[in-house]
């Protein structure tokens, strides 16, 4: 069936270190693919989206490219903030449909 | 401009008891989508409605039901609680519901079942 695999956390940084959180998916079809952000207490906000094939996605110097050939989205910012410390969630979605497919969410802090 | 605003934004029952858990999208937002989001986990589909009708139903129990009503609002309901449906319940509206369009969630609405 359809579904995202996340990288497990929770992962620890340095501010100004390099991100990368991993997210492979399995769909039928071509989907498009998600980030979001959810911090404490609060729900999810979306970060960036991909919707086809070798599309890039870039928000708040957060970036991901859709991989069809490695079925990939991996998210990367090359500085960290400690405001960046949350937890992210890869999501996908099939064109056919508005259902969302989550992975189980990798929690990143970030420390001065 | 308002986002996806839930209530009540937290909830305790206790057991056999049912529940009502409201939403309102986006203003202009036709689609409305109830996930569940336990503990440590990514939210889980429950449901989408488009135009007040069901467009999806996710692997939950027939005690869930949801509905939309003429404005795009929406609610979930459940019955029967047991201890394994406290979580947090997440509405989330998009323009038509279309899979390449983001959805945008609401903070929620934390269901305790003691």
């Amino acid at each position: 069936g359809d579904s995202v695999t996340q990288m497990e956390g929770p992962v620890t940084l340095s501010e100004e270190a390099f991100l990368t959180i991993n997210c492979t998916y399995t769909a039928t079809g071509y989907p498009s693919l998600f980030w979001y952000v959810q911090y404490p207490g609060e729900g999810l906000q979306l970060l960036l989206k991909a919707t086809k094939a070798d599309d890039k996605g870039s928000n708040k110097g957060f970036e991901a490219t859709y991989r069809k050939e490695t079925t990939s989205f991996h998210l990367e910012k090359g500085s960290v903030q400690v405001s960046d410390s949350a937890v992210y969630f890869c999501a996908l979605s099939l064109n056919t449909g508005n259902q969302f497919y989550f992975g189980t969410g990798t929690s990143l802090t970030v420390i001065p | 401009d308002a986002g996806v605003t839930q209530s009540p934004t937290h909830l305790i029952k206790t057991r056999g008891q049912h529940v009502t858990l409201r939403c309102s999208p986006i203003s202009g937002h036709k689609s409305v989508s109830w996930y569940q989001q336990v503990l440590g986990q990514g939210p889980q589909f429950i449901f989408q409605y488009y135009e007040k009708e069901e467009r999806g139903r996710g692997n939950f129990p027939d005690r869930f039901s949801a509905r939309q009503f003429p404005n795009y609002s929406s609610e979930l309901n459940v019955n029967a609680l047991l201890l394994g449906d406290s979580a947090l319940y997440l509405c989330a509206s998009s323009l038509i519901g279309q899979g390449n369009q983001p959805q945008h969630f609401g903070d929620g609405t934390r269901l305790s079942i003691l």
